[in-house]
């Protein structure tokens, strides 16, 4: 069972705009988690929320965990190559140990 | 120093074969994951340890059996390899099992089944 969705699955953009990544999910999760994965390596935290309704930034990175916490999104702002990689959201339910992964936005990001 | 580091990094085996993969981790960590990424790139929880006692474990056919000599380290093997298997295999460690912790990942091993 799939418990979350992401979308899109695929993103080609230049550099300079903007983006929205979406993570939804019919669970409600105690907390979730952003990772991103670049070619060759294994996925490296980016953020964690936890209250519904939470807005975090990281430098351009926006994120925000839907009110019921069910959803989450991530935003990102004049994207550059370096944002370049696999963006994957987790979600910990409140009766398991271990992160349910999407299946991840694989975003590319053109000089 | 590498958190976590497994070995091998890729992994190329015939079909039947046997095969190990090794995880270990330097953080003082008490959980220890595997978690499968198919060629998809779908993370999928294998199996988890804490404190070396098997916590979680999701549906995997019992070719594959972990084995947790100690907090620290976290070793797969894999009976009698089938195609299927051929995906990329990632330990991680986590500090516990509390919600919300930053799980560490190591940089997967690459398998090959032909």
């Amino acid at each position: 069972t799939q418990l979350l969705e992401q979308s899109p699955q695929f993103l080609s953009i230049q550099e300079g705009e903007n983006l929205t990544v979406y993570c939804n999910s019919s669970s409600v999760f105690s907390s979730l988690q952003w990772y991103r994965q670049e070619p060759g390596e294994g996925p490296v935290l980016l953020v964690t929320v936890v209250t519904g309704g939470e807005v975090k930034k990281l430098k351009r990175l926006t994120f925000q965990f839907g009110d019921a916490r069910k959803d989450s999104s991530l935003h990102i702002t004049a994207a550059q190559p370096g944002d370049t990689g696999l963006y994957l959201c987790a979600g910990e339910t409140f009766s398991g140990y271990a992160l349910n992964f999407g299946k991840g936005t694989s975003l590319l990001v053109t000089p | 120093d590498t958190a976590v580091s497994q070995t091998p990094k890729y992994l190329v085996t015939q079909m039947g074969n046997d095969k190990s993969i090794k995880c270990e981790q330097n953080l003082g960590h008490d959980t220890m994951y595997w978690y499968k990424q198919d060629s998809k790139k779908f993370l999928k929880i294998m199996f988890s340890y804490n404190n070396k006692e098997l916590i979680i474990n999701e549906t995997v056919p019992n070719r594959f059996s972990p084995k947790s000599p100690d907090k620290a380290h976290l070793n797969l093997h894999i009976n009698s390899l089938e195609l299927g298997d051929s995906a990329v295999y990632f330990c991680a460690s986590s500090q516990d099992i509390t919600a919300g912790n930053t799980i560490y990942f190591g940089e997967g091993s690459w398998l090959t089944v032909v």
